[in-house]
């Protein structure tokens, strides 16, 4: 069974840090591609960044590029986002997501987690 | 690229047949997937490359279109469709549309 499981969300104050993990398993994790997508309180999906399998292609959203580094360590089956200068408006809850053209950095995501909640506020 | 879909919200009963459109501000290909989500849940592939239902999903649910027009139809909707449908292109980096809910009439 295929499982994407997100941790490190939690309350932080605008301008600090939080790293986001995903944690993969029931599948090959290094045939992936992978991303991070954000939902803000009942709103729509926002693509956040993306990581072929051997993270030579990268790629960031706008708003989030300069402040937020995606990493992956395929022996440990994991997936990182390391978020810095937090805004109020980065609150939303952050889901992982499997992409089966590991080598193409824009695809259609055919695994999602459940998400983590990231809330920033002082 | 902006990915707007319509209608923002759809009233229908069990049964009837529902079309959700995405229109791309500029051409994408096929390269457009739609997505479930229903509350408190993650997205769920349904489409992807306009047409293609993922590993699965039912028949009653089927994509079409290319360029920049795209149609996401459900032959008979069941009780447990009812949630937001997502639009996604990936032809230029990746954008959602802001999503359709199919709500019960």
């Amino acid at each position: 069974e295929v499982q994407l499981v997100e941790s490190g969300g939690g309350l932080v104050q605008p301008g600090r840090s939080l790293r986001l993990s995903c944690a993969a398993s029931g599948f090959t994790f290094d045939d992936y591609a992978m991303h991070w997508v954000r939902q803000a309180p009942g709103k729509g999906l926002e693509w956040v960044s993306g990581i072929i399998w051997s993270s030579i292609a990268i790629g960031y959203a706008d708003s989030v590029k300069g402040r937020f580094t995606i990493s992956r360590d395929n022996a440990k089956n994991s997936l990182y986002l390391e978020m810095n200068s937090l805004r109020a408006e980065d609150t939303a809850l952050y889901f992982c997501a499997g992409a089966r053209e590991g080598m193409e950095l824009w695809s259609n995501f055919d695994y999602w987690g459940q998400g983590t909640l990231v809330t920033v506020s002082s | 690229i902006v990915m707007t879909q319509s209608p923002a919200t759809l009233s229908v009963s069990p049964g009837e047949r529902v079309t959700l459109s995405c229109r791309a501000s500029q051409s994408v290909g096929s390269n457009v997937a739609w997505y479930q989500q229903k509350p408190g849940q993650a997205p769920r592939l349904l489409i992807y490359g306009a047409s293609t239902r993922a590993t699965g999903i039912p028949a009653r649910f089927s994509g079409s279109g290319s360029g920049a027009e795209f149609t996401l139809s459900v032959s008979s909707l069941q009780s447990e469709d009812f949630a937001v449908y997502y639009c996604q292109q990936y032809n230029n980096r990746v954008t959602f549309g802001q999503g359709t809910k199919v709500e019960s009439k």
